[in-house]
């Protein structure tokens, strides 16, 4: 499996703090995305950046990919209770007409 | 934003029957669409690619014969479980890609458990 790693595993934060999580592949790619998943609900996508990008803002979240290094993070800035869920990596990786390999995931937690 | 929706949202089902889930593309035409399975707090893992009216390309140590992947128009796919087991139990997601995009969009899952 060519499966991507992420760590931390779980992350456990208070609310107001940053969360930082990384990612790590082994392919070549077109793009990353970042995924929340809620316990036992579907995806919900939070940002993608493509391959020359080098990184990219949407909201509280800010997400850096180095392609030399193979890896991207994801941090999410001044945290809420509600941000609280799985968050997964998933590359799309090139000569695979947009197949996605998810990462193992990180599960934040939230507290007031 | 792009809607995709699965129905049923859970079944449970005895072992040796069928269970059929589908996957539909509210407001955009899927050229392309993928099926996931997810054990419990493990990540997602692509079972199948399937493209509208041609076969399902299928991952390595996914049996074809076992999970049926019928993609017979632009906003409708359907995976049947057949002769389930309680192994087979698990969350299965499916997402749909528009012509047009690298952007997958992402059905709210089905729980499947077999007894």
């Amino acid at each position: 499996s060519q499966q991507g790693e992420e760590d931390p595993q779980a992350l456990s934060i208070q609310e107001g703090e940053n969360a930082t999580m990384n990612c790590s592949y082994k392919t070549s790619i077109n793009n990353l995305q970042w995924y929340r998943q809620n316990s036992g609900r579907g995806l919900v996508h939070l940002i993608l950046i493509r391959s020359n990008e080098r990184e990219k803002h949407s909201g509280r979240l800010r997400v850096t990919l180095d392609t030399s290094k193979k890896s991207s993070s994801l941090l999410i800035t001044a945290s809420r209770a509600a941000d609280t869920a799985s968050y997964f990596c998933a590359t799309d990786e090139t000569g695979t007409a947009s197949k996605l390999t998810f990462g193992t995931g990180t599960r934040l937690q939230v507290t007031l | 934003g792009a809607v995709v929706s699965q129905h049923p949202s859970w079944v449970i089902c005895k072992s040796g029957t069928s269970v059929k889930i589908e996957c539909r593309s509210l407001d955009f035409q899927a050229t392309t669409m993928f099926w996931y399975r997810q054990f419990p707090k493990q990540s997602l893992m692509l079972m199948a690619t399937s493209n509208e009216g041609s076969k399902a390309t299928y991952e390595q140590g996914v049996e074809k014969d076992k999970f049926l992947i019928n993609h017979a128009s632009l906003t409708l796919s359907t995976l049947t479980v057949t002769s389930a087991h309680p192994e087979d139990s698990s969350f299965y997601i499916c997402s749909a890609r528009p012509r047009r995009g690298h952007e997958q969009y992402f059905g709210p899952g089905t729980r499947l458990t077999v007894t």
